[in-house]
């Protein structure tokens, strides 16, 4: 059972749009939800994260809505750019000793010029 | 970056040799991991580490053993690698704040 989903599978944007990619969980004992960004060739990298606490967060033309009733969240990237073609991973873990992040398949975007 | 190192970067290697992968941290962190990452799979856990000698499974665990000796260093074995494991192996680290920094990689192929 794959319990963290992305969608869509991958995406294509103009410059200057909107990217949304989604995410949903299954164990509702998860209380942290990070998106990781990466490039070809590269480790993943934190891009931004979020807590149950809120129900938004932002950081500068990223920006992460949680749901937590319906047990989604998502990635908005407003003002996309060429540079922002990558892969994007949400996950999800519960926080304390011997936290571990379970992972989405991943997304990859690729933002026209 | 995040201070990990993963040696070597690129291996190639037959089936049925041992392999083994390093990982090695400057940040003094106590929980450290080892991932694999395929295409259509996303990155998936193979083992963990909670301190010196320390470890526990992951989701795919088999054909896989870890040794930690020093905080510093987490070491990932393939016994007697088969093609299967084929794959990008990364190591992650993780913070007081839950966040996971990972290593670049290390791209290994077992012919």
């Amino acid at each position: 059972q794959q319990q963290v989903k992305q969608s869509p599978q991958s995406l294509i944007v103009q410059k200057g749009g909107i990217s949304i990619i989604n995410c949903a969980y299954e164990n509702t004992a998860f209380d942290y939800f990070p998106w990781y960004q990466q490039f070809p060739g590269k480790g993943p990298a934190l891009l931004i994260a979020i807590r149950p606490d809120v129900s938004e967060k932002k950081e500068g033309r990223f920006t992460i809505s949680f749901n937590k009733s319906a047990k989604q969240f998502s990635l908005h990237i407003m003002d996309s750019q060429p540079g922002d073609s990558a892969t994007y991973f949400c996950a999800a873990s519960k926080s304390g000793a011997n936290s571990k992040l379970t992972f989405g398949k991943g997304i990859t975007l690729s933002v026209r010029p | 970056d995040a201070g990990i190192t993963q040696s070597p970067r690129h291996k190639v290697t037959e089936t049925g040799t041992p392999v083994t992968l390093r990982c090695h941290q400057t940040e003094n962190h106590r929980y450290m991991y080892w991932y694999r990452q395929d295409p259509g799979h996303g990155l998936r856990l193979i083992h963990y580490s909670y301190g010196v000698k320390d470890t526990d499974k992951g989701e795919v665990s088999d054909g896989y053993s870890v040794s930690r000796s020093k905080t510093e260093d987490f070491l990932l074995t393939l016994e007697s690698a088969t093609s299967s494991q084929t794959s990008v192996y990364f190591c992650a680290i993780r913070d007081l704040t839950d966040t996971q920094y990972f290593g670049p990689g290390t791209r290994l192929t077992v012919l």
